[in-house]
């Protein structure tokens, strides 16, 4: 099974800062990675899928890339509704799917 | 509305059983194929399993599988989790989510019901 980890697991941010967020797959992936945001008490949100493209809605501030094993999520200037968890999930091939451990990102 | 809501959670005793319900709206629901996710508390996502549009393919997560049966009733626009022999582990909530169209990953979720296994 495909294993992911996250980096890092938390981090501190102010509004307008540019914000990386890292995945890594145990194995390669073909770009077959997601990207979701969830708020407290919510369910999750889908921001990318094929690790760079946009979901329909969602602000372009949120950009994706990565190949192979590694993948990153940025965001741009980063706004006060962007405080959230985020995780990656990859979906290579058949399940099992594996969901990254989460980066929090929280206020300065 | 393009929805999902979960039912069916509540407080159950370690060795137990319950039976989720998913009810599906707004779209067509015997296209696509679907998924149950879990999120204990203060814990990260975890994928459960899967279940194609017409029932032919279901795959379970390891931690899950000879305990938990996914089924669908497409006439009534519903999904379904049987969890048997439940454990404090299972204690989460489960969201259940859509598969895009042709493809693997959820792009639409419900928002969750609570299972609690404990005594």
């Amino acid at each position: 099974d495909i294993q992911m980890t996250q980096s890092p697991s938390s981090l501190s941010a102010s509004v307008g800062d540019r914000v990386t967020i890292t995945c890594r797959a145990s194995q390669g992936i073909s770009n077959s990675l997601a990207w979701y945001q969830q708020k407290p008490g919510k369910a999750p949100n889908l921001l990318l899928y094929t690790a760079s493209r946009l979901e329909s809605g969602v602000p372009s501030r949120f950009s994706g890339s990565g190949s192979g094993t590694d993948y990153t999520l940025t965001i741009n200037s980063l706004q006060p509704e962007d405080f959230a968890t985020y995780y990656c999930l990859q979906y290579y091939d058949t399940p099992p799917f594996s969901f990254g451990p989460g980066t929090k990102v929280d206020i300065k | 509305e393009v929805q999902l809501v979960e039912s069916g959670g509540r407080l159950v005793q370690p060795g137990g059983s319950l039976r989720l319900s998913c009810a599906a709206s707004g779209f067509t629901f015997s296209s696509y194929s679907m998924n149950w996710v879990r999120q204990a508390p203060g814990k990260g996502l975890e994928w459960v399993s899967y279940i194609s549009s017409g029932s032919d393919t279901i795959y379970y997560a390891d931690s899950v599988k000879g305990r938990f049966t996914i089924s669908r009733d497409n006439a009534k626009n519903s999904l379904y989790l049987q969890m048997n022999s439940l454990t404090d582990e299972d204690t989460a909530v489960y969201y259940c989510a859509r598969s895009r169209l042709g493809d693997w990953f959820c792009d639409l979720w419900g928002r969750g019901t609570l299972v609690t296994a404990s005594s």
